[in-house]
């Protein structure tokens, strides 16, 4: 059974950093692009980055370029999303999504249950 | 970007009725070379995260009920609900997956009318 587990999601100022974490499970880690969407609070979806299945492709919504950095560790099974100079603006229910094939390219077809990222002085 | 719109952004049905959810892109996702829409559907329950129905426009994903369908090409495309049950009210979602930023449509809220 696939599970992705976030966690790292928590308060914090504006222009601080945190960085989420997503355990992964049930599946080969190593062969699936991997993806970050996130949804604030009553609103819809928004996709934030994707990284390829080996990690040498990374892609960024506009809104975070420069900003957030995308990894993997296909050792641990495991995806981050570094996120620095956080604005009130990405307080949001941060989703990792598995991809259905290697290539960033693809739509999901598993999410985890999410973890809150509130920006708030 | 790709701007995905739909319609309406809220949806009462009765129970057993059928549920037709719209989804219009500013550009086609049609890629020509291989004839593929590169446009998925998702449902997000109240308190879930989001669920996969449909991808490639409409072909259905493993498990999922086959009241649901998808249908249309390069630019308009629909999901619908046959017969709508208790477990359908959702918020169900497009997205097109042709370039990037892949975006989402607002979504559509379903409910028992």
């Amino acid at each position: 059974e696939v599970q992705l587990l976030e966690s790292g999601g928590g308060l914090v100022q504006p222009g601080g950093s945190l960085r989420l974490s997503c355990a992964a499970s049930g599946f080969t880690f190593s062969s699936y692009a991997m993806s970050w969407v996130r949804q604030a609070p009553g609103k819809g979806l928004q996709w934030v980055s994707g990284i390829s299945s080996s990690g040498e492709s990374t892609d960024y919504a506009d809104s975070v370029k420069g900003r957030f950095t995308i990894s993997r560790d296909n050792s641990k099974n495991t995806l981050y999303l570094q996120m620095n100079s956080l604005r009130a603006e990405d307080t949001a229910v941060y989703y990792c999504a598995k991809g259905r094939g290697g290539e960033i390219k693809y739509y999901f077809d598993y999410w985890g249950q999410g973890t809150l990222v509130t920006v708030s002085s | 970007d790709i701007v995905m719109t739909q319609s309406p952004d809220s949806l009462a049905v009765s129970l057993g009725e059928r549920a037709t959810i719209n989804c219009k892109s500013s550009q086609s996702v049609l890629y020509s070379s291989n004839n593929k829409n590169y446009l998925a559907w998702y449902q997000q329950r109240p308190g879930q995260p989001p669920n996969l129905l449909i991808y490639w426009a409409s072909t259905r994903e493993s498990g999922v009920p086959d009241r649901f369908s998808g249908s249309g090409s390069g630019t308009d495309f629909s999901l619908t609900i046959s017969s709508l049950q208790a477990e359908d009210v959702a918020v169900y979602y497009c997205q097109q997956y042709f370039t990037t930023p892949r975006t989402f449509g607002q979504g559509t809220k379903v409910e028992i009318k």
